[in-house]
């Protein structure tokens, strides 16, 4: 069955450094999303892209945050200058060509634990 | 502002016994409603997927319905088994949004 694949699956990094999440979406997929989850708190929105462009941005991504589709595959969450913060688990989602009304499916997360 | 909320926060119930997850939301514009299964430190598996337009969607065991215009969804899990043991969490696909907005989850232990 099709799965949305994420690496790494754990990064520890020191604050202040960049550090690039990776995501292989389902390959027929057209809407690609980052989410985040702290531990113990709600899973948030980040960032939806499509066609190449982000269509629509949360207010926790500003521009400490990028992303990123570098080619027909992977999607790329870049996160400058770590902070204590964004020490969090980060979901990579896709959907497929019935935009809005699509179902989401989630990679396994990369957990980012920053020092 | 539009969020969603899940009750009860956590449910410990003996096997084989039937249970009802509920989740509301505050605003009945809606595209879609999905609920999820997550283990500890691990993904969201995707479980249904509700339209706005429709009332109900079942899987197995499973059967999720949709309430727009009270804000209401619930997940009903039959027969259930220490497998079900997670969290079961609800995100609705509000109109004119591309996020999904998801609640805090519901915590089930299904007790052998």
């Amino acid at each position: 069955e099709p799965e949305v694949t994420q690496t790494p699956s754990h990064q520890v990094t020191q604050m202040g450094q960049e550090v690039i999440l990776r995501c292989v979406p389902i390959s027929n997929h057209l809407y690609f999303y980052w989410y985040r989850q702290i531990l113990g708190q709600k899973v948030e929105f980040l960032v939806s892209f499509y066609n190449n462009e982000i269509s629509e941005k949360s207010e926790i991504f500003d521009d400490q945050f990028s992303v990123e589709r570098p080619d027909g595959s992977n999607f790329t969450l870049k996160i400058r200058s770590t902070k204590l913060e964004d020490s969090a688990m980060y979901f990579c989602a896709s959907s497929g060509g019935t935009g809005l009304y699509g179902e989401l499916f989630f990679g396994e997360g990369s957990r980012l634990t920053v020092l | 502002k539009q969020e969603v909320t899940q009750i009860p926060a956590a449910l410990s119930v003996p096997e084989g016994e039937n249970l009802v997850l509920n989740c509301s939301f505050t605003d009945s514009a809606i595209y879609n409603l999905q609920w999820f299964r997550q283990d500890p430190g691990k993904g969201l598996t995707s479980l249904l997927l509700i339209q706005s337009s429709q009332r109900e969607q079942t899987s197995g065991r499973l059967n999720a319905s949709l309430d727009k215009s009270s804000g209401r969804s619930t997940l009903y899990i039959a027969a259930s088994q220490p497998g079900d043991s997670a969290t079961y969490l609800c995100a609705v696909k509000y109109t004119g949004r591309r996020a999904l907005t998801f609640g805090s989850g519901t915590r089930l232990q299904v007790q052998p």
